[in-house]
Order: C-alpha cells, then structure tokens, then sequence
C-alpha cells in the first residue's frame, strides 16, 4: 500500500498564476482533507471531500477550490496566487471510524 | 472559538530520558478526540496517540503516554526513553465527533541529542 500520495512534491509559481495539487489517498479510503501549513505553524483546514462533493470547508477564500474524481482521487486548485499562500499543502485521507493519513506535501513557494 | 495551544515552541532532551510536551485546548463541545501527531523533516504527519474524550484512562502505546485532564482541558504528551528518532516537531489536535477537521496547535519542536 502506497499510503497517501502527493504530485508534486515542490512547486514554484508567480504571483497571480494558478496552481493545482493532486492527492492519491490510501487504498480504500473515500474522503479527502487538505490542509495549509503555513512556515512555522500548525495545519489549516482548507475543505474536504467525500462522494465527489465539498462536505466541509475552513475560513479560506473562494480563490481555493478543489474536486474528488470516481476513483477519491483528489485536487486542490488555488486561483490568482498571493505571496500569502506559499505554504506546505498536506493531503490527509480517511473512510468512516478510521485516524486521518497524511501525505508528504507539496510546498509551494509564490514569487 | 476552538483553539489549541502549545506554549513550548522547543524542547530538548538527551537520548534515554523522558520528556513531557504540553498542550491546552479549548472548546464547549462536549464529544471528541484528541490526538498528538509528529512531523520529521519528512514532513509526512505521523499519527503518534489518540484520546477519545470520554474515557478516563489515559492512551499509552509504547514508550508514549499521555496525560489527559478534561476539566482543565490539558493533554500531554510524556515521550519515554527518548530516542534519536523522536527529533520532530510535535503537533496537539482535536476533532470532534460529527466532523472529520482536525484542529491543530502551533506545534513544539523536539530534539533529542545523544
């Protein structure tokens, strides 16, 4: 079992591009959690995904979206990029009465 | 508002002994879980104990305890026989029972030195 997996693993961009992240959860799990792990802080909850619909969402602005395909893979896309969101993105996956497993992030860096 | 703090942003210890991480939280809900996560320079979150809140027995695996006093809302974390291994950031979290988002404190950077 791969675990969780995430592409890619480093990423920089410039101010006011788009981004998207893409999450593998582990074999058998359906809901899907990103996170912003800003430099020197704890995970943010950004929203999760389960049956291809948002089922939660944290205080982040619409600029962050995401989608979950038929198979729980999972993407995160941020639009018009700020210097604010380089951060490291973590990917956590679950099914029911199970502990979130995370990813190996992706950080990205805004110039 | 749900919050958890961690006021030792580092900690050391020397190889073999024991330390203990401190972590406070608050919240009004009454169900939920508490976890302490590691984070090494890999920067894959590791999922280290869990403490559901309604039971009093404190969680133990292994050389990991904790001790948890939900009238104070205090959960902490006591790291036995440290191990060179155990260098990692540390985070506190919570979730409660009808949602699956973790909140997580500003985490306490562990380093055990030989």
């Amino acid at each position: 079992d791969a675990g969780v997996t995430q592409s890619p693993t480093h990423l920089i961009k410039t101010r006011g591009q788009q981004v998207t992240l893409r999450c593998s959860p582990k074999s058998g799990h359906d809901t899907v959690s990103w996170y912003q792990q800003a430099l020197g802080q704890g995970p943010q909850f950004i929203f999760q995904y389960y049956e291809e619909e948002e089922r939660q969402r944290g205080n982040f602005p619409d600029r962050f979206s995401g989608h979950q395909f038929p198979n729980y893979s999972s993407e995160l896309n941020v639009n018009a990029l700020l210097l604010g969101d380089s951060a490291l993105y973590l990917c956590a996956s679950q099914t029911e009465n199970t502990e979130a497993f995370f990813g190996q992030g992706t950080r990205l860096t805004v110039v | 508002a749900q919050t958890v703090t961690q006021s030792q942003p580092e900690m050391s210890v020397q190889e073999a002994e024991t330390v203990t991480l401190s972590c406070t939280y608050d919240t009004s809900e009454s169900n939920y879980y508490l976890f302490w996560y590691k984070q090494p320079p890999s920067r894959q979150m590791i999922l280290v104990i869990r403490q559901e809140a309604y039971k009093q027995q404190n969680a133990t695996e292994n050389r990991f305890s904790v001790n948890f006093q939900k009238a104070a809302k205090s959960f902490s974390l006591k790291i036995s026989d440290s191990q060179l291994g155990d260098t990692a950031m540390y985070f506190c979290a919570f979730i409660f029972y009808n949602t699956d988002k973790l909140i997580f404190g500003t985490g306490t950077r562990l380093q055990v030195f030989p």
